[in-house]
């Protein structure tokens, strides 16, 4: 049984270029989770997603980010024009129907140079 | 503003010692405390806890929730090596809901 899974788990962009990161959910759950991990900074929630429906995304920046969950196929967590900010590990997190608890993937490490 | 405070922020102990690592918590309509282990990779559920004075326990770490004081223990007993890691705090409102992290306490533990 398949924990959840996220790729690529490094990935290095140029100021200006967009970064795509996936996940995919344990099998059985429908529920998905972005964080973001800054250095020194805890976990911080972006935006939770059900199938083809984004349910909260309070935590996500107004500009360049944006998440989907498709019917087919893994979450995906998108940032346009990357800056050295975004530099960060994003992890993603799934959860079975009314569960509190949310199993993560390993994180995708963003490098922006 | 909802908040989660863990402490210490770090820790050092020798294989063998006994641990208690703390988690306060201000959430509106508080449902459940999650813990979790970080070491290099995906954060590792331990446990939840939604019921206040039930200790939930696991091999040599067990944790409790006191709902009225609004804070969580999570203990280590007999530490070892590979005990050592962040160990990070949450809490949720309800199920399907974000979880609100805490900074964690980073553990090291020597041999």
């Amino acid at each position: 049984n398949a924990g959840v899974m996220q790729n690529p788990r490094h990935l290095v962009r140029r100021r200006g270029q967009e970064a795509r990161l996936r996940c995919s959910p344990m099998k059985g759950h429908s529920h998905v989770y972005w964080y973001r991990q800054l250095p020194e900074e805890g976990l911080k929630f972006m935006v939770y997603l059900q199938k083809e429906n984004i349910i909260d995304e309070s935590g996500m920046p107004k500009e360049r980010f944006s998440a989907e969950f498709p019917k087919e196929g893994p979450s995906i967590l998108r940032i346009q024009q990357v800056v050295r900010g975004d530099s960060a590990a994003y992890f993603c997190a799934s959860s079975g129907d009314r569960s509190y608890e949310q199993y993560f993937g390993p994180g995708t490490r963003l490098t922006v140079t | 503003e909802d908040k989660v405070v863990q402490s210490p922020l770090s820790l050092v102990v020798h294989e063998g010692d006994t641990v208690t690592l703390n988690c306060s918590y201000e959430v509106t309509n508080f449902r459940s405390l999650l813990w979790y282990k970080q070491e290099k990779k995906a954060p590792t559920f331990l446990f939840m806890l939604t019921s206040s004075g039930i200790e939930k326990k696991s091999g040599r770490l067990s944790s409790i929730l006191d709902k009225k004081e609004l804070f969580s223990i999570l203990n280590i007993t007999a530490t070892q090596t590979g005990d050592s890691a962040i160990y990070l705090c949450a809490v949720t409102a309800q199920a399907g809901t974000a979880l609100i992290f805490g900074k964690g306490t980073t553990l090291s533990v020597s041999s």
